[in-house]
């Protein structure tokens, strides 16, 4: 089955940039979407077909995905964007979810 | 707005079954499939299947295929998940969430729905 590696944290001090990696086989080939989970809430996409922005989160989200490897970048992390991040992609028609990235803004 | 509203918490015993129900609203129902995902208190997501309500079709994940049915409500635009001969590995928080067509993005997300398992 497919699978998504994701780094079980990262850690960032406030106002610096955090990049969070999600590396699949051939992944630069699907279309990533990443979410949001903070403590004892739904999930947020953030970013959605690999880089697109959906209305109403903030500017300093951006995405890439290329060859093995699609990437969650927060510029100038602030304290508000500390929680769990999952990436998730589709293979053969099965959602397929990385294990999930905890960000702590130190 | 969009909204998905799920059913309140519930506990079963092993072997019992649950329903969960998730309403949809502030769009046109037949446009977007509903998925389906879990997840278990501390660990990460896990998608369980997709319902359309345009024609009534469902798509589930093989690791719960024959004890998992979504069906729908059209006059009420709810969608259910029915999950059959649970066991404690079913503990989870169960979520539905709106996607465009069968295999694009989770846009909007239910509030969840605590499902424990326990003797």
């Amino acid at each position: 089955s497919y699978e998504l590696t994701q780094p079980p944290s990262v850690s960032v001090s406030p106002g610096q940039t955090a990049i969070i990696s999600c590396s699949g086989e051939r992944l630069g080939s699907k279309f990533v979407s990443w979410y949001q989970q903070k403590a004892g809430q739904s999930p947020v996409m953030v970013i959605s077909d690999d880089s697109k922005r959906p209305s109403g989160i903030p500017e300093r989200f951006s995405g890439s995905n290329s060859g093995t490897t699609a990437t969650l970048t927060i510029s100038g992390t602030q304290a508000v964007d500390e929680a769990e991040y999952y990436c998730q992609a589709w293979d053969n028609r099965i959602a397929v979810f990385g294990a999930g990235t905890r960000l702590t803004v130190l | 707005q969009v909204l998905l509203v799920q059913s309140g918490a519930e506990m079963k015993k092993p072997g019992a079954s649950v329903k969960v129900s998730c309403k949809a609203s502030g769009y046109t129902f037949t446009n977007y499939y509903l998925h389906w995902v879990r997840q278990a208190p501390g660990r990460g997501l896990e998608w369980l299947g997709w319902f359309n309500p345009r024609n009534g079709d469902s798509k589930y994940t093989q690791k719960l295929q024959g004890r998992v049915t979504m069906t729908a409500d059209m006059s009420i635009n709810t969608v259910y998940m029915e999950l059959q001969r649970l066991t404690s590995d079913d503990t989870a928080f169960y979520f539905c969430a709106r996607v465009e067509t069968e295999a694009s993005d989770f846009d909007y997300w239910g509030q969840g729905t605590l499902v424990t398992v326990s003797s």
